[in-house]
This record gives structure tokens, sequence and C-alpha cells, in this order.
């Protein structure tokens, strides 16, 4: 069975600052592995997805990801963060066979201080 | 872009009441998917369907169904609400090409 752990559920930031929100997974077979953003009242938006060759991936609104196989980690990063960032994010992974089904993980939102 | 489009934002139902949520998507996907979203505990797959009235059971099926009898359309029906099926509700939709597209949400109150 795959899973997904983000290490976190609040992540506090000042506006300008580097954000980091961490993401583990298990998989017994080659991932796919997806970060999604939900705002308030929202539905859940892609940020950026891995599924195979460059390891380093970029995303919308700045938002980059690393995925490290050895590690099991897909990290996301921003360099400068906005107030706008504010929100829930989701780090997800598929899991064997059939439809695409995705696992997410708990979620962590991301509060930016003025 | 592709729409999913969920037909409430927000329902209160009294416990023992059948519910229907309602799930529209414009791309022709074969794929629909319904999760519930808790606090803390992130998105949790409830229903899938890879086509016309086929469907698979997700991690938390009990107390729940559902029902595609149109590629377009996906519904999920609780049969005899409880309070604690109170929660938010996301409707997806998905092709191998095209990824994941969810739908606005479904925040239902069962009093």
């Amino acid at each position: 069975a795959q899973s997904v752990t983000q290490l976190g559920s609040h992540v506090s930031v000042s506006e300008g600052a580097l954000v980091l929100l961490r993401c583990n997974y298990s998989s017994s077979v080659p991932p796919y592995l997806f970060w999604y953003v939900q705002y308030p009242n929202q539905g859940l938006q892609l940020l950026l997805k891995y599924t195979t060759g460059a390891t380093l991936v970029k995303g919308i609104n700045g938002f980059e990801a690393e995925f490290k196989k050895s590690e099991t980690s897909f990290h996301l990063t921003k360099p400068s963060a906005h107030m706008s960032d504010a929100a829930e994010y989701f780090c997800a992974v598929t899991r064997a066979g059939g439809a695409q089904k995705l696992v997410f993980g708990q979620g962590t939102r991301l509060t930016i201080n003025p | 872009d592709v729409k999913v489009t969920q037909s409430s934002r927000y329902l209160v139902k009294r416990t023992g009441e059948k519910v229907f949520l309602e799930c529209v998507q414009d791309m022709d996907h074969e794929n629909m998917f319904w999760y519930r979203q808790d606090p803390g505990l992130g998105l949790r797959l409830i229903y899938f369907s890879y086509d016309v009235k086929m469907k698979e059971k997700g991690d938390i099926p009990e107390g729940y169904s559902v029902s595609r009898e149109k590629k377009e359309r996906f519904s999920l029906i609780l049969e005899s609400a409880s309070t604690n099926q109170t929660s938010m509700y996301l409707c997806a939709s998905s092709s191998r090409d095209r990824g994941y597209t969810f739908g606005s949400g479904t925040r239902l109150t069962v009093v």
C-alpha cells in the first residue's frame, strides 16, 4: 500500500522567507508524486507533479519540489513567501494499478506573517 | 479548461435522510472520484469509477454508494445520513494525459 506523510500540520513563515513543506511517501512501485494547493472555500489546484525524468520539478507560483528516491521525499519549496501563498497544501502519490487513484497526505496549513 | 461542477456548495440535511451529491465534468474523462476532506485527515477516497456503470470502493465506502449512468456524471449517495458524515466532499475527474481536476467541494452538515 502507498502512503504519504506530511511533517507539520501547520507551518508559519514571514513574508519574503523561504517556504519548506515536507512530504515523505512510501510506495512499492515507482511513484508519481503531486503537490496540490487549496485556497479557502475552493477545490484543489495542481501546483506541480513528478512522473519521470528530471527530479527537480518546477510548478506554478514560483514553487518547486525535488524527488529524492533515496530519502523517499518530495519536499515543496519556494524561495520567497508571499501573503497570497497562505493556503493548505497537500502532497499526494499514485497507487499502483487501475485508474490513477491518488493517496493524499494529511495536509499542511501555511500561514504567512507580514 | 476542464471543469468539474458540484451541484451544491453547502447542504444541511437531517439524520436519516437520503442525500444525493452530484458531480458533472465536461471533458470526457474516463475516471471520476469522490473524496471526503476532514481536518487533520487530508482527503480520503470514498468511491471511484473508471467507466460508465463501473465503480470500485475506496478506503471509506461504508455508508455511501455511487451511481454513474452517464460518462459525465458521478453521484454520491448517502443512504441514511448520520452526523459523522458531516464533512467536505470533493469530486474529481481525470484522464491519463490530463491528470486530476477537482470540483469546488460540497460542505455537508448533518444535523
